[in-house]
Formats: structure tokens, sequence, C-alpha cells
């Protein structure tokens, strides 16, 4: 069974650094790419980037350049987003995603809930 | 910067058919795909490559393409249904793309 396990909640004041995770298993990691997607309360859904495991390349969406980092350790079948100065605005909920050839995703993680608050 | 647009909100009845569209320039040329959001849980794909849908989807779901617009459509909407729905595709640069997403209710 092919599943996404992010990391759970987090809380986190202005300024602050964090990464959450993304473990892949059910599935051979490197096969497929990695999606991040935000979505702020109550508001819809935005791309933020795709990861490729097998070679850590990397396509942000304009929006996210320099604002996030994501990462992957195929060792450990693991994707990562990262932030080096959170700000309150960032408070969301973040969700990985399996992609599919056809560009499209096929399975979702739960989400990783982000609070950032002083 | 390319955008897919969708109506904010859509009513339905019990019973009858629900249409949800999404327009954007680039949709003769890129698939989209639609995704089922309810409350407090992560988005489920209910149509891709515009009108394919995924084994365990009910039959009630089907999508289609004309021009710029694609359609999610609900046939004998039942109560379970109501939820977001978020149309999604590919802009010329390849960067993936949501719509703004379209609350639907069951009356």
């Amino acid at each position: 069974e092919v599943q996404l396990v992010q990391s759970g909640a987090e809380v986190k004041k202005p300024g602050e650094s964090l990464k959450i995770s993304c473990k892949g298993s059910g599935y051979s990691f490197t096969s497929f790419c990695i999606g991040w997607v935000r979505q702020m309360p109550g508001k819809g859904l935005e791309w933020m980037g795709i990861i490729y495991p097998s070679d850590s390349g990397i396509k942000y969406s304009p929006s996210f350049q320099d604002q996030v980092t994501m990462s992957v350790d195929k060792s450990v079948s693991t994707a990562y987003l990262q932030w080096s100065s959170l700000k309150a605005s960032d408070t969301a909920m973040y969700y990985c995603a399996r992609l599919t050839g056809y560009d499209y995703v096929e399975y979702w993680g739960r989400g990783t809930l982000v609070t950032v608050s002083p | 910067s390319y955008e897919l647009t969708q109506p904010p909100s859509v009513s339905v009845s019990p019973g009858q058919t629900a249409r949800i569209t999404c327009s954007g320039d680039a949709l003769p040329k890129q698939y989209a795909h639609w995704y089922q959001q309810k409350p407090g849980q992560a988005p489920v794909v209910v149509i891709y490559k515009d009108s394919e849908r995924p084994s365990g989807i009910p039959e009630r779901f089907s999508g289609s393409s004309s021009g710029t617009t694609v359609t999610l459509t609900i046939s004998g909407v039942q109560a379970e249904d109501e939820a977001d729905y978020h149309c999604q595709s590919v802009d010329s640069s390849g960067t993936w793309i949501f719509g703004g997403g379209t609350k639907m209710t069951v009356l």
C-alpha cells in the first residue's frame, strides 16, 4: 500500500526555522516525483513545487521560489520542506503528494499544519 | 500569470446534476484533473486527464473538455458529495497550477 507519512503539527514563532518531512513507503521512492502543496486557512490549494527523488532536481513554483527549500534523502525515502525564517503568513496546512507521469496527484499525505504566531 | 478560473460556489439538490467548470487558456493543450476535498481531509482525485475516472470513484462523477473549459459533472448528487472541488493543470512552462476551488453545497 502506497503511503506518504508526514511529520506532525508545528507551532513556531516568526523568524524561526522549520523543516517538515514526508516519508514514502509501499513503492519505489525514486520512481515518482513528490510535490508540495500549501493550503492557507479557508483557502484553496497552491502548488509550491516538485522534487525529483531520482536526481534531487527541483522545480519551484514562481510564487515560492526563494521562500522555501525542498530536498530529499533517498536513503530514507523522505522528502523535506524547509523555511529559514518563518512568517505569520506561512501559517497553513502543507501537503506532500506523489505525482504521476500525467501531471496529477495520485496519492496525498495527510498534511502538516504549521502555525506561526508570536 | 496563468490562471484557472472556477466558480466560487455551486448549490444543488440531492438527485440533481451538478456541473462545475474550470477555464484556462492552456486547457486545449493540457490535461485537467479534478480533486474532491472534504473538511479536514486531504484532497482525492476524482477525474484525471480531463475525463478518466480512477478506480473506486463512483460512476456519477464524469469529466469533459471543450476548448478552454473543462467541466466536472456529478450526476445524481448525494449528500456525501458536498465538498470543495479543485481543478488542476499545467501551464506552458510546466508549472503546475490549481483553480481557486468550488464549494459545492447539497441543499
